[in-house]
């Protein structure tokens, strides 16, 4: 079993819709959480991290359940230029170095 | 600006014969790590270093070496490629707590 798991999707969304999914992690050590965009074979860029109490940056929001061990994104009024892989990353405090990648969704906006 | 920087961007290469993938950061960075990325199975740890002369393996190191001698630099050495090695690398860096940074990434080709 893979430790950070996604759906790889495509989710493919209207312009304008909300678009939600979900990561999976093994390990209940774990303790930070991030999400990063990649675009086709680029290289992967911060898109947000994923706080205990769920955090929102503009029209992205992040949330953390850590009982049922899984964060969530939730893009609302998808634009074009979402379309994108979106990776989760988790990694143990202790060993911040060790990152663990979710394999990634993708998300296709159409017009 | 704040960067991580790799080079080459692109390589073909020859079976067996040596090379170094060079990764550099500008940030002041303890962390330091190396992935590669292959279709269907997404990034993959090779190495990692928590500051200068400590590293330790990733998840996928068998064919390849690493060294920290100072902390802006964290070169990845592959002694004898190998056709199986061909794969898109990247090198990223990170203080404790935060995200990390990724560089624009290496194709490499091994024939």
């Amino acid at each position: 079993r893979k430790e950070v798991e996604q759906d790889p999707g495509p989710f493919n969304v209207p312009e304008g819709a909300t678009v939600a999914f979900n990561c999976t992690y093994s390990n209940s050590a774990s303790q930070s959480f991030f999400w990063y965009r990649q675009d086709c074979r680029k290289e992967p860029k911060l898109l947000m991290s994923v706080y205990s109490s769920g955090n929102e940056d503009g029209r992205f929001t992040a949330q953390l359940n850590r009982a049922s061990q899984y964060i969530s994104l939730l893009i609302r009024d998808s634009k074009l230029s979402d379309s994108a892989t979106y990776l989760c990353v988790v990694t143990l405090t202790d060993s911040w170095g060790k990152l663990q990648f979710g394999a990634g969704t993708q998300v296709v906006v159409t017009p | 600006e704040a960067q991580v920087t790799q080079n080459p961007r692109y390589l073909i290469t020859v079976t067996g014969k040596k090379l170094t993938v060079t990764c550099s950061q500008n940030m002041n960075h303890e962390y330091m790590s190396w992935y590669r990325q292959d279709p269907g199975l997404g990034l993959r740890q090779i190495y990692y270093s928590m500051n200068v002369e400590v590293t330790d393996k990733g998840d996928v190191p068998e064919g390849y070496k690493v060294s920290r001698k100072e902390k802006r630099n964290f070169p990845l050495i592959l002694e004898s490629p190998s056709p199986n090695q061909t794969s898109l690398y990247f090198c990223a860096s990170s203080k404790q707590g935060s995200g990390y940074t990724f560089g624009s990434g290496t194709r490499l080709t091994v024939v």
